[in-house]
């Protein structure tokens, strides 16, 4: 059964700090990654999605990396800002029994202070 | 620009109660999914729906039946609710079953059960 660890739980650091989110998972047979924003009371809206192929992927301020074997991915965060305070979830895909599923992480929450 | 839009948003059930959560997306995709999310356990996979005219039980299925009433509309039921139900559900769409393209989350249904 496909586990998904985030560590840690909460994070804080001051505007302008670049900051690495870490997940990792126990089965390295997966589809893909993706990571989720969430904001309080909210939804979750997508940020990334890296193929099981891929070794990394970037939106903006946003860069995230894959390496299957180890069974971990980073989100890494340039030049935070108050707005990117938020809960950062990562996602794996794959397959189980008849179709495939999203497997998620508890999140990191995230505070950008001024 | 809907995207996956759920109703309600809030709902307050007595104990034995049913209702009937509604999620509609407008993006055309194949794939539906009704998930819930609890303080430290993550998002976990109710029910999801490959294609239209196809259902199948997620990880957490017990007390809830589906229906994919059409490419657009995956609804979820609560026949007799219980205090352990009390959760924010979430509905979600993707291209594929495969998830090998982006996922598209609701606003969520904050759901009490007292």
């Amino acid at each position: 059964k496909q586990e998904v660890t985030q560590i840690p739980a909460a994070l804080s650091v001051p505007e302008g700090e670049n900051l690495v989110l870490n997940c990792s998972f126990t089965d390295s047979a997966i589809y893909n990654l993706q990571w989720f924003r969430q904001d309080p009371g909210k939804g979750l809206t997508s940020l990334l999605l890296i193929q099981s192929s891929q070794r990394e992927q970037t939106s903006g301020r946003l860069n995230a990396s894959l390496d299957k074997s180890s069974g971990r991915s980073t989100l890494y965060i340039a030049a935070s800002q108050p707005g990117d305070s938020a809960t950062y979830l990562c996602a794996v895909g794959g397959y189980t029994g008849t179709a495939s599923k999203l497997t998620f992480g508890t999140g990191t929450r995230l505070q950008v202070t001024l | 620009n809907a995207g996956v839009t759920q109703t309600p948003k809030f709902q307050v059930l007595k104990t034995g109660q049913s209702m009937t959560l509604q999620c509609a997306q407008d993006m055309n995709h194949n794939s539906m999914y009704w998930y819930r999310q609890d303080p430290g356990m993550g998002l976990r996979l109710i029910y999801y729906s490959a294609s239209e005219g196809t259902t199948d039980k997620g990880e957490v299925p017990n007390g809830y039946n589906v229906s994919r009433l059409n490419k657009r509309e995956f609804s979820l039921r609560l026949e007799s609710a219980a205090p352990s139900q009390t959760s924010v559900y979430f509905c979600a769409s993707s291209l594929y079953d495969a998830m090998d393209t982006e996922a598209f989350f609701g606003q969520g249904t904050r759901l009490t059960v007292v």
